[in-house]
């Protein structure tokens, strides 16, 4: 069964703090991996795709990692604002399908 | 250019009773894929439809199927609902059997009792 995790599950922050958050998934059969945001009552928001072991890609506060040999991605916020408060998904692409993880809840404090 | 809806909002149902969920996908978008999201977890595949023919599936009893249309919408079908079908339906479009650029839509609740 494939795994993916994340952790923290959830994340208070105060406004103006830098925050990380972690994705681990199987280092074997890769395709991808992605990030979505997830605000309440709305769509998931597809955040990036990272395919190649090394990848950053950066939009805007909001940057990621990836790490294919040993199986992680990191999610950076720098300088958190309110409207960043969010549910952050991760999600593995094996061959045919995505496998999420269980999301890092952030809220970020006033 | 009109963005990936569902129906309804949300749904209740009861215990050995059949649902349909619908999709419209994505303008463009010829794949549609279905997730299950249960209570604390992460959205889960159902499966993926593509130019009408399913596509690829997880690991859902075969009491849940689907359909996709000429227009690419999409329904996924729940026979015998039990109790633990209760969760968030998300169904989500792509271009070409891929998983790349998919556009989520904002999900029908189901609630079984």
């Amino acid at each position: 069964i494939l795994n993916v995790e994340q952790s923290p599950q959830s994340l208070h922050v105060q406004e103006g703090d830098s925050t990380n958050f972690t994705c681990s998934f199987p280092s074997s059969n890769f395709y991808a991996l992605h990030w979505y945001r997830w605000e309440t009552a709305k769509s998931p928001e597809a955040l990036f795709v990272m395919t190649l072991n090394g990848d950053e890609k950066k939009k805007g506060r909001i940057s990621a990692t990836l790490n294919t040999k040993e199986g992680y991605s990191y999610l950076y916020i720098k300088g958190s604002q309110p409207e960043d408060s969010a549910t952050y998904l991760c999600a593995f692409q094996g061959a045919q399908k995505l496998v999420f993880g269980q999301g890092t809840r952030l809220t970020i404090n006033p | 250019e009109t963005g990936v809806t569902q129906s309804p909002t949300h749904l209740i149902k009861t215990r050995g009773q059949q649902v349909t969920l619908r999709c419209s996908s994505q303008s463009g978008h010829n794949t549609v894929s279905w997730y299950q999201q249960a209570l604390g977890q992460g959205p889960q595949f159902i499966f993926q439809y593509y130019r009408e023919e399913e596509n690829g599936r997880g690991n859902f009893p075969p009491r849940f199927s689907g359909l996709q249309f000429p227009n690419y919408s999409s329904e996924l079908n729940v026979n015998a609902l039990e109790l633990d079908d209760s969760a968030l339906y998300l169904c989500a479009s792509s271009f070409s059997g891929g998983l790349y650029e998919q556009y989520f839509g904002p999900g029908t609740r189901l609630t079984v009792t």
